[in-house]
């Protein structure tokens, strides 16, 4: 069965290092997005991405974070100068009528 | 704005006894609904989901959920509980193609 793919599985980063965190969805999806769960809270939405560009995105979304599909296959959230508060679990979902498909998550330990 | 309410932070049911686990949405329109299940430190793991048709859907591990229009309620059973039940429970909600909007979660432990 088809999945979407995330890797590393777990990344540890010094505080103001920059982070990729990198997803493959399933391949005729069209729709992508991420989410961010902090240990012992909600799943919160980040963003979502269409047609190569935000369709959507959340008040934690700020310019500290970017996305791209930097080919026709990965989709990558880009933290540019990390945060002790960045850390959490990130999961990325690709959708195809209406049913989004969640990746197992990256966790991002922020020290 | 969308939101969905799961007003049980924390269940402890028996082995082998039933379980509901209760979920309220707030949506504009039919939304499509969902209920994951989350063991510490993974994934999220889709139990089951209702798009339209049928109010009673039947998910896998042996869980059910009822739509209820009415009481904008999709509450989650099973009948018989597992000790490898003992999860947190993630009601969610979408409408189509936009971002899915999840509840806070239920822990469910399980007590021999």
């Amino acid at each position: 069965e088809p999945e979407v793919t995330q890797t590393p599985s777990h990344q540890v980063t010094q505080m103001g290092q920059e982070v990729i965190l990198r997803c493959v969805p399933i391949s005729n999806h069209l729709y992508f997005y991420w989410y961010r769960q902090i240990l012992g809270q909600k799943v919160e939405f980040l963003v979502s991405f269409y047609n190569n560009e935000i369709s959507e995105k959340s008040e934690i979304f700020d310019d500290q974070f970017s996305v791209e599909r930097p080919d026709g296959s990965n989709f990558t959230l880009k933290i540019r100068s990390t945060k002790l508060e960045d850390s959490a679990m990130y999961f990325c979902a690709s959708s195809e009528r209406g049913e989004a498909f969640f990746g197992q998550g990256t966790r991002l330990t922020v020290v | 704005a969308q939101s969905v309410t799961q007003p049980d932070i924390h269940i402890t049911v028996s082995e082998g006894a039933s379980l509901e686990l209760r979920c309220n949405y707030s949506y504009g329109a039919t939304p499509y609904l969902f209920w994951y299940v989350q063991s510490p430190g993974q994934g999220l793991q889709l139990l089951l989901k209702y798009f339209s048709g049928d109010t009673l859907v039947q998910g896998i591990k042996g869980f059910e959920a009822e739509f209820k229009r009415s009481q904008s309620s999709f509450n989650l059973r099973k009948p018989s509980v597992h000790w490898s039940d003992a999860a947190e429970y993630f009601c969610a909600l979408s409408g189509g193609y936009q971002k899915v909007t999840f509840g806070t979660g239920t822990k469910l432990q399980v007590i021999p």
